[in-house]
């Protein structure tokens, strides 16, 4: 039981280019979201699904797109890198009922 | 605005002390609320939920709400060295979302 797994863990960007993040989760979750962490701005909601099929924009979608490509897999797609999208980036999916959300490894992006 | 705040410390409290963590949130339908421990450089781990009124106690973890305050704490009794890390506390109302603070830097003095 691997939980949620994410590729790649570190990347680096240049400005301009384009990426995309892949997440999977094993337990069988319906929900699952993309967060940014920066420095003193604690956990940021980038784009969450609540289900296979539907995506939802959070706090901070600007530059991002998702695809919940099915039940397991939650992608999240940099089409043209900013420096300012230099962060880390957590997926997690939520066990229903009660809410709890649980967390990949991360990926470390830096946007040169 | 939703909101969730913690002080962002840093708290430092010798190996063996109590420490004491706070979290006030403003929505006051929430429902669900969570403590997470983060070390440097990892993601965020679980390791406390709390649903109703007063304590709830699991191993050195003693987690408080007081849902008329809009007061969440976590209190870890004799701490050790390895429990130095970032504390997120979480909330969420009901809804798809949850609410994370930025955390509280937590150092435990051997």
């Amino acid at each position: 039981n691997a939980g949620v797994t994410q590729t790649p863990k570190f990347q680096v960007l240049k400005t301009g280019q384009s990426m995309t993040l892949q997440c999977a989760q094993d337990m069988n979750h319906n929900s699952m979201y993309w967060y940014r962490q920066d420095p003193g701005m604690g956990l940021r909601l980038i784009y969450y699904s609540a289900s296979e099929g539907t995506t939802d924009k959070g706090e901070v979608p600007n530059g991002y797109n998702v695809s919940r490509l099915n039940k397991r897999e939650f992608s999240l797609r940099l089409e043209s890198a900013a420096p300012s999208q230099t962060s880390v980036y957590f997926c997690a999916s939520r066990r229903e009922g009660q809410n709890e959300q649980f967390f990949g490894p991360g990926t470390r992006l830096t946007v040169l | 605005q939703k909101e969730v705040e913690q002080n962002s410390g840093p708290l430092s409290v010798p190996e063996g002390a109590i420490a004491s963590l706070n979290c006030t949130y403003s929505d006051r339908v929430s429902q669900s609320f969570f403590w997470y421990r983060q070390y440097s450089g990892k993601s965020p781990e679980l390791i406390m939920s709390i649903y109703s009124n007063g304590d709830k106690e699991d191993g050195r973890f003693t987690a408080q709400l007081n849902k008329a305050s809009q007061y969440v704490s976590l209190l870890i009794r004799d701490s050790q060295p390895s429990d130095s890390a970032t504390y997120l506390c979480a909330v969420n109302t009901g809804g798809f979302k949850t609410i994370f603070g930025a955390g509280t830097r937590l150092f435990v003095k051997a």
